[in-house]
């Protein structure tokens, strides 16, 4: 498996709250994602990065903000949490622009 | 953009039986195509991709695809599978002219595999 690792696994907060989750990668590689898994909707792109410093929105990026300042580390960050962004957020990283290997995600609940 | 469309939400088979997995996609562009596996609780794992040359892929765990242009299909198929087999199935296209490989994903379809 690629050295990805998500932390915390589990988290429960409650709304207006802010919150920030962590990928890291031990793999070096350029690029990193972050998605978030809802039934029904299957995985959507939040922001991606393309190296350090660099990223962009994705398609569902309202309410998220990020920041790379490292190549191994890729932060999301709730800036005041709602109940709608209850989810499984799932990091990925890659070398090519072909393919992503993902990391184990994180189970996120906001009350 | 992208889009993927998976045309099952659900598929139940019974034990040693065949399955295909419908994938369908729609782009302006040329794309790479691939199939995922996530087992419960867990993240997901790359099955098979296509990227160029033959259109039948062969995967891990005794999956292939089929690449079907004119149809724009890419369909999962195993001729015999087992209770492992089990999880969920994500097809995904990229856009093969992109330096940022965005994965654009369908919903998803849950294989459930019975004794």
């Amino acid at each position: 498996d690629a050295g990805i690792t998500q932390s915390p696994r589990h988290k429960v907060t409650e709304t207006g709250t802010p919150v920030t989750l962590r990928c890291h990668q031990t793999e070096n590689h350029r690029y990193m994602y972050w998605y978030r898994q809802d039934p029904g909707h299957g995985l959507r792109l939040i922001h991606y990065s393309y190296g350090v410093k660099d990223t962009d929105k994705g398609e569902v990026s309202d309410g998220y903000s990020v920041s790379r300042s490292k190549t191994e580390d890729f932060l999301l960050t709730l800036e005041s949490a709602t109940s709608s962004q209850t989810s499984v957020y799932f990091c990925a990283i890659s070398e090519s622009p072909v393919e992503q290997y993902f990391g184990p995600g994180t189970r996120l609940t906001v009350t | 953009a992208q889009s993927v469309t998976q045309l099952d939400s659900q598929v139940p088979v019974f034990e040693e039986a065949p399955v295909e997995l419908r994938c369908n996609y729609s782009s302006s562009v040329s794309v790479y195509l691939f199939w995922y596996v996530q087992y419960p609780n867990q993240g997901l794992q790359l099955l098979l991709k296509y990227l160029s040359g033959s259109t039948l892929v062969k995967g891990i765990n005794g999956f292939e695809a089929e690449f079907n242009k004119s149809q724009t299909s890419f369909h999962l198929r195993k001729p015999s599978v087992h209770i492992s087999d089990t999880a969920e199935y994500f097809c995904a296209v990229s856009d093969r002219g992109s330096t940022l490989g965005r994965l654009y994903f369908g919903r998803g379809t849950q294989l459930t595999v019975w004794p």
